[in-house]
């Protein structure tokens, strides 16, 4: 069956600039998890959703980061006046609901602010 | 606070080595378990995960890990490595109920030598 897709794979902004990553989780998978991943370090939890409310988003940043899931499946993660220092690779995985399941990874978008 | 070691940042095996990951984590509850690799150019996949039960588990492509609880760790094993292993290898924890979010650690680069 299908993975998480995400697009764009790769995103190049300017300084200041607002962006927005998608991702498309298993369908029927209604946990669904962001994280960003920068060079050398293992990837780092930013937000979880169950259903279409934010669960916990305890692991972004600051209040320039964003994220929706309107309906429950596709999600968005907002990034505003983007800094260098948000370059990255952000990853969205989803899970099954009700138990200790194993999260399932799309492939990444790579954002890269110059 | 959680935290996952790898305290293996670069390995270089040849062929037919035998392979041993290390991974600790900080956490004074119960916790799951998981082991992912991440193969050039590919996304995040599971290798194998611990619940609980036996604390020997067996995953895909013949790897294995232990979990020793009064050691805190959870080490990725192999008998016999091959060409194909060459990847990056995330140790992985998250809490047994709430988000489940995951803790990485920091990632272990595995290259094999033919």
């Amino acid at each position: 069956g299908a993975g998480v897709s995400q697009t764009p794979s790769n995103k190049v902004t300017e300084k200041g600039k607002y962006v927005e990553l998608r991702c498309d989780p298993i369908s029927g998978h209604t946990a669904l998890y962001w994280y960003r991943q920068s060079l050398g370090q293992g990837p780092e939890f930013l937000i979880y959703f169950q259903g279409t409310g934010a669960a916990d988003d305890s692991g972004l940043p600051n209040d320039r980061f964003f994220a929706v899931r309107p309906e429950g499946s596709v999600s968005t993660l907002k990034i505003q006046r983007t800094e260098r220092g948000d370059s990255a690779v952000y990853l969205c995985a989803s899970s099954k609901v009700g138990g200790p399941h194993e999260q399932y990874f799309g492939p990444g978008t790579r954002l890269t602010v110059t | 606070a959680q935290s996952v070691s790898q305290h293996n940042h670069h390995v270089i095996l040849s062929e037919a080595a035998s392979l041993e990951l290390g991974c600790n984590y900080s956490y004074g509850g119960t916790v799951n378990l998981f082991w992912y690799v991440q193969y050039p150019g590919q996304h995040l996949q599971l290798l194998l995960k611990y619940f609980s039960g036996d604390p020997l588990v067996k995953g895909i492509k013949g790897f294995e890990a232990e979990f020793i609880k009064s050691k805190f760790s959870f080490n990725l094993r192999k008998p016999s490595v091959q060409w194909s292993d060459t990847a990056e290898y995330f140790c992985a924890v998250s809490t047994t109920s709430g988000t489940y979010k995951y803790i990485f650690g920091t990632g272990t680069r595995l290259k094999v030598l033919a």
